[in-house]
């Protein structure tokens, strides 16, 4: 069965500053999708950023960039340059068949100004 | 609309009570999905609908939930007898086709406070 893991439930950051928010996986699935979330206090989900299994290189969105390592099904979140509208949850997700998606716990992140 | 709405926002009810919540997806979506939040957890996938094929109740926690969706338009996600553990956000989604690389917009949810 998939499974995705956020082991930070809480991190925070000074603002200007870079934070990585980690999740790994598990799937037996050799092609799949991985995506990061943000979810304000509205609780409006937003897509941040997406990427291919079976592309090597890296995400990258603006100031949102990921560290996929395949082999150790790590996709984490580097979020540059913290900006105050940047708090929020951020929830991993995998998915290899579109209809299912399976969502980590959620790392909230606090920017202190 | 401009983007996925759900109603109500908020929905308090009794135990043992039937509650039916509502979802309207972006137009011209023609996937649409339910997610259960509970408090300080990850989304949890409930029932996926794609145009006019049967739609996926796998994540369905047990035969209280049902949803219904009317073509590619609204869909109503009901849940009968409810059970305090029900207690969570209900997350609506829709995208293009349901595709692996279509993106999921979501609606802002709705907060059910079964008493």
């Amino acid at each position: 069965a998939q499974t995705v893991t956020q082991s930070q439930p809480e991190m925070s950051v000074q603002e200007a500053e870079t934070v990585t928010l980690s999740c790994t996986y598990d799937t037996s699935e050799s092609d799949y999708y991985l995506f990061w979330y943000k979810q304000p206090p509205s609780r409006q989900m937003i897509l941040v950023i997406r990427q291919e299994a079976y592309k090597q290189q890296n995400a990258t969105e603006n100031r949102f960039s990921v560290n996929f390592q395949k082999a150790a099904k790590s996709f984490s979140l580097k979020i540059s340059d913290s900006q105050l509208g940047d708090a929020a949850m951020y929830f991993c997700a995998y998915t290899n068949t579109g209809n299912q998606f399976y969502f980590g716990t959620g790392t909230s992140l606090t920017v202190i100004p | 609309g401009a983007g996925v709405s759900q109603s109500p926002s908020n929905k308090v009810t009794e135990k043992g009570k039937d509650v039916e919540l509502r979802c309207d997806p972006i137009s011209g979506h023609t996937a649409l999905y339910w997610y259960r939040q509970r408090l300080g957890q990850g989304l949890e996938f409930l029932i996926y609908f794609q145009g006019n094929s049967a739609p996926d109740k796998s994540g369905l926690p047990s035969d209280r939930f049902s949803a219904e969706r009317t073509g590619e338009s609204v869909s109503t996600l009901t849940i009968q007898r409810t059970q305090q553990e029900d207690s969570a956000v209900y997350l609506c989604a829709s995208s293009e086709r349901g595709s692996i690389t279509d993106t999921q917009y979501f609606g802002p949810g709705t907060r059910l406070t079964v008493l």
